[in-house]
């Protein structure tokens, strides 16, 4: 049963300070998104990308947030520095992209910027 | 862009009622129409999904039905048991072929009681 994995699952930080999150989407697939998971704001798009290429960035915050797709199998999400308003959920998603629309979300990892 | 409006927000019912949860979408080139479960502390997870060259599609005690013309589309839960409380998100996206940007819902919590 492949699964979208992502790590740390938790973490708590000082503002200020850089956080980088880990997702490995499901082998094969070549769509990868990142979203933030409030209570206030629901889940939010941040990204996403296309065979290792962004497609859209228009709903992260530029100044400190950036995506990458080193490979097909590592997507990172980076915030440099950390806000206290960043405390959130990030989930990753992969799907087929192409082929197929439906997504399928890692477990998410739980940021707290103090 | 798409915009998903999600109503109830919040929904309780005795176990063995049926709960129904409503969508609207406004861009009329969405054709794809997932709905996710979310468990609390755990990712969200797809329960079913429709696309507009259908009506309605059934999968057990769930169902979805989609009106075009109105651009809403609904959750329909029977017999609901304890296990069906969690959080559930519709979402809508006009799939082309490359990858889809999937617009969310604000969710609705739903209760089941014994």
């Amino acid at each position: 049963d492949a699964r979208v994995t992502q790590t740390p699952r938790h973490k708590v930080t000082e503002m200020g300070q850089e956080v980088t999150m880990r997702c490995q989407p499901i082998l094969g697939h070549n769509t990868v998104f990142w979203y933030r998971q409030t209570m206030m704001q629901g889940l939010e798009l941040l990204a996403y990308f296309r065979n290792r290429a962004p497609l859209d960035d228009s709903g992260m915050p530029k100044d400190r947030f950036s995506a990458e797709m080193p490979d097909a199998t590592l997507a990172t999400l980076k915030i440099q520095p950390s806000e206290p308003r960043d405390s959130a959920v990030y989930f990753c998603a992969s799907g087929l992209g192409v082929t197929q629309e439906t997504q399928y979300f890692g477990p998410g990892t739980r940021l707290l910027v103090l | 862009g798409e915009n998903v409006e999600q109503h109830p927000s919040t929904l309780s019912v005795q176990e063995g009622d049926s709960a129904v949860i409503k969508c609207t979408y406004s861009d009329s080139a969405s054709n794809y129409f997932p709905w996710y479960k979310q468990e609390l502390g755990k990712r969200p997870q797809l329960i079913i999904d429709i696309r507009s060259n259908v009506g309605e599609k059934k999968d057990q005690r769930i169902a979805v039905t989609l009106n075009k013309t109105a651009k809403h589309f609904s959750l329909h839960i029977t017999e609901t048991q304890p296990e069906d409380s969690a959080v559930y998100f519709c979402a809508a996206t006009p799939f082309t072929g490359t990858a889809s940007k999937l617009t969310f819902g604000t969710g609705t919590r739903l209760q089941v009681t014994l």
